[in-house]
């Protein structure tokens, strides 16, 4: 079964535009994290956040936030006045207790800022 | 400096051959993956080792064999390539439970 969530496969915005990306998880575990990664074109996988399940303060870097809601198991992350640079594949994971520390991603948004 | 390194970045091998994906972590992690990435970019753990043992092993063909000769290195031999092979194939380290993987540049590999 699907354990995470990305609906939203690819999504275009035009330059300077905010973009929410969607992600919604599925755990029997009360203890778990949750990450987000980015994919540029160049394809490495460049770690953004974690956070744990205990944890659901929002939090903001840069551009970048994060909004986490335990009562819909949803972990969204926003991307504000963006630009170019953020064009890449976008994914959420979860890590569960009992996982061994194994990443569950979700398939990914493909996200493309048009100039 | 790079923190995790995983050559040869691209792979062009025929069915049937043998080939092996080398791995290093110079970040004192005792945790280190094999992930792989499907055409449609869709990421899935293989294979964990923790300090050298073998922690997780998914449904993976046996043609597939991780092997850790210390817990800063993790290599990935594949026998008898198939055309179903090809995919990019991630290493990665992570320092303890829950905390983030950082992951290789990918080893892009394609089966013909």
């Amino acid at each position: 079964a699907q354990k995470v969530t990305q609906a939203q496969t690819e999504i275009s915005v035009v330059e300077k535009e905010d973009v929410t990306l969607d992600c919604v998880y599925e755990t029997r575990d009360t203890t778990y994290y949750l990450f987000w990664y980015k994919q540029p074109p160049s394809g490495e996988l460049v770690f953004l956040i974690r956070r744990n399940s205990f944890d659901e303060q929002n939090e903001i870097s840069g551009r970048y936030s994060w909004n986490f809601q335990k009562s819909t198991s949803s972990f969204n992350f926003t991307i504000t006045a963006s630009q170019v640079v953020d064009s890449a594949v976008y994914f959420c994971a979860l890590s569960e207790a009992g996982g061994n520390n194994r990443l569950a991603f979700g398939k990914g948004n493909q996200v493309v800022v048009i100039p | 400096d790079t923190a995790v390194s995983q050559t040869p970045k691209y792979l062009v091998t025929q069915m049937g051959n043998d080939k092996s994906i080398k791995c290093e972590q110079n970040l004192g992690h005792d945790t280190m993956y094999w992930y792989k990435q499907d055409s449609k970019k869709f990421l899935k753990i293989m294979f964990s080792y923790n300090n050298k043992e073998l922690i997780i092993n998914e449904t993976v063909p046996n043609r597939f064999s991780p092997k850790s000769p210390d817990k800063a290195h993790l290599n990935l031999h594949i026998n008898s390539l198939e055309l179903g092979d090809s995919a990019v194939y991630f290493c990665a380290s992570s320092q303890e439970r829950f905390t983030e993987a950082f992951f290789g540049q990918g080893t892009r590999l394609t089966v013909v």
